[in-house]
């Protein structure tokens, strides 16, 4: 196990409602990851949190968001959900300073995340 | 712009043979790249990484990649495949300038059989 730990683990919504992630990264790791996995198809970059600002985003639309604590933990904020944000949610922690590119990133368990 | 392919869906493989899956990869600069496994109901588990060196890397559970620069290929191997790595197996790269950002191909899922 990679002490990243993720809540909830499941979680059921319906479309139009907002959500809320939450991840612990593991201890030393002071970056955050969050990516979207949906069924049948690899992670897709959501953004990333270095030292409690935002240091990166891939192709997603502001209703995701997002923050980083002190304590290096995350949420994923996602607002007027639609259908298509069902996925596995992904959240992976990593160390080092930003602009050091290969720092392994190790990933929670993930939060299946269905709208209906 | 980055972008990985993997292209089997699928591999089959009796225990005890050898395995190997595919990867290629395109980026504009030096590449990292990473291999990672994902078991049912489980997040991505870390398996290897090549980031300059040798291009022979050695990870987890007796698997191995080769990194191939002319060839933009980092395939996975492992020298005697056993059941229990019967999972999902994605290829992931990044390079300078993107913030971390994992750019993942679509898997493939590996079934070893005995």
């Amino acid at each position: 196990e990679t002490g990243v730990t993720q809540s909830p683990t499941h979680l059921i919504k319906t479309r139009g409602q907002q959500v809320t992630l939450r991840c612990s990264s593991q201890s030393g790791h002071n970056t955050v990851s969050w990516y979207q996995q949906a069924l049948g198809q690899g992670p897709q970059f959501i953004f990333q949190y270095y030292r409690e600002e935002e240091n990166g985003r891939g192709n997603f639309p502001p209703r995701f968001s997002g923050l980083q604590f002190p304590n290096y933990s995350s949420e994923l904020n996602v607002n007027a959900l639609e259908l298509d944000d069902s996925a596995l949610y992904l959240c992976a922690s990593s160390s080092g300073t930003s602009g050091v590119r290969q720092e392994t990133q190790y990933f929670g368990p993930g939060t299946r995340l269905l709208v209906l | 712009a980055q972008s990985v392919a993997q292209p089997e869906d699928q591999v089959n493989v009796a225990e005890g043979n050898p395995l190997t899956v595919k990867c290629t990869y395109s980026v504009s600069g030096n590449p990292y790249l990473f291999w990672y496994v994902q078991y049912p109901n489980r997040g991505l588990q870390f398996l290897l990484k090549y980031i300059t060196g040798d291009n022979l890397v050695k990870g987890s559970y007796g698997f191995e990649a080769e990194f191939n620069k002319s060839q933009t290929s980092f395939h996975l191997k492992k020298p005697s495949a056993l059941v229990s790595d019967s999972a999902l197996y994605f290829c992931a790269v990044t390079y300078t300038g993107t913030a971390s950002k994992l750019t993942f191909g679509t898997g493939t899922r590996l079934q070893v059989t005995l």
